[in-house]
């Protein structure tokens, strides 16, 4: 069974450029969750979605979107790029079980220059 | 709000030997659930053991166990026979499992490494 696939896993991009990352769910999984790893700030949420649908956001400013595809696919986006976006993103996705535990992918580090 | 802390600074243990990793966390939600993830160096947390708020017995699996004292609010890690494996990130996290969203609040993670 494959596990939550992430491209690209390293990318390097300037100020005020803009970032696309793709997140491939386990087969069956609908709920994709992103959470943004920095040595200052620790995991923080992104957002969440659910059917096409974000479910859940958390603290971050409008730079930062997403969006679910019907196949639960998931994309998240960061325009105008600034050097504190320098960070490992994970996505998550929600296995079946009650407990709710999520799986995570790899991650796509991105380094703002 | 939920909230967890993990203030122990780098672990060290020897290999074979028992290790206890701290967290302890706050919440006003009656129902919520702890997990304890693992991050090697690769970047991918790895899922470990979870403790639901209600469970009336301590979670287990394989070597990793998890001492819950909800009246101390803490969810202290404890992986028996340390590997050479093990050495990594560990992160305590909590979720409210009233609602139907999967957000995870995370502590800032503690690393451990594992001495042969």
């Amino acid at each position: 069974k494959a596990g939550v696939t992430q491209t690209p896993r390293y990318l390097i991009k300037t100020r005020g450029q803009q970032v696309t990352l793709s997140c491939s769910p386990i087969s069956g999984h609908r709920s994709v969750s992103w959470y943004q790893q920095t040595p200052g700030q620790g995991l923080q949420f992104l957002f969440e979605y659910f059917s096409e649908t974000q479910r859940n956001k958390g603290n971050f400013p409008g730079r930062f979107s997403g969006r679910q595809f019907s196949n639960s696919r998931s994309e998240m986006n960061v325009s105008t790029l600034e050097l504190g976006d320098s960070a490992l993103y994970l996505c998550a996705t929600r296995g079946l079980a009650n407990t709710g535990e999520l799986f995570f992918g790899e991650g796509s580090r991105l380094t703002v220059l | 709000a939920q909230k967890i802390t993990q203030t122990q600074p780098g672990m060290f243990v020897q290999e074979k030997e028992a290790v206890t990793l701290d967290c302890t966390y706050d919440t006003s939600d009656p129902s919520y659930g702890l997990f304890w993830y693992k991050q090697p160096s690769s970047g991918e947390m790895i899922f470990l053991i979870y403790q639901g708020s209600y469970d009336q017995q301590n979670a287990t699996e394989g070597r990793y166990s998890l001492n819950f004292q909800k009246a101390r609010k803490s969810a202290n890690l404890v992986i028996s026979a340390s590997q050479l494996g093990d050495s990594a990130m560990y992160f305590c996290a909590m979720r409210d499992v009233t609602g139907a969203n999967s957000k995870l609040t995370f502590g800032k993670g503690i690393t451990l490494s594992v001495r042969p």
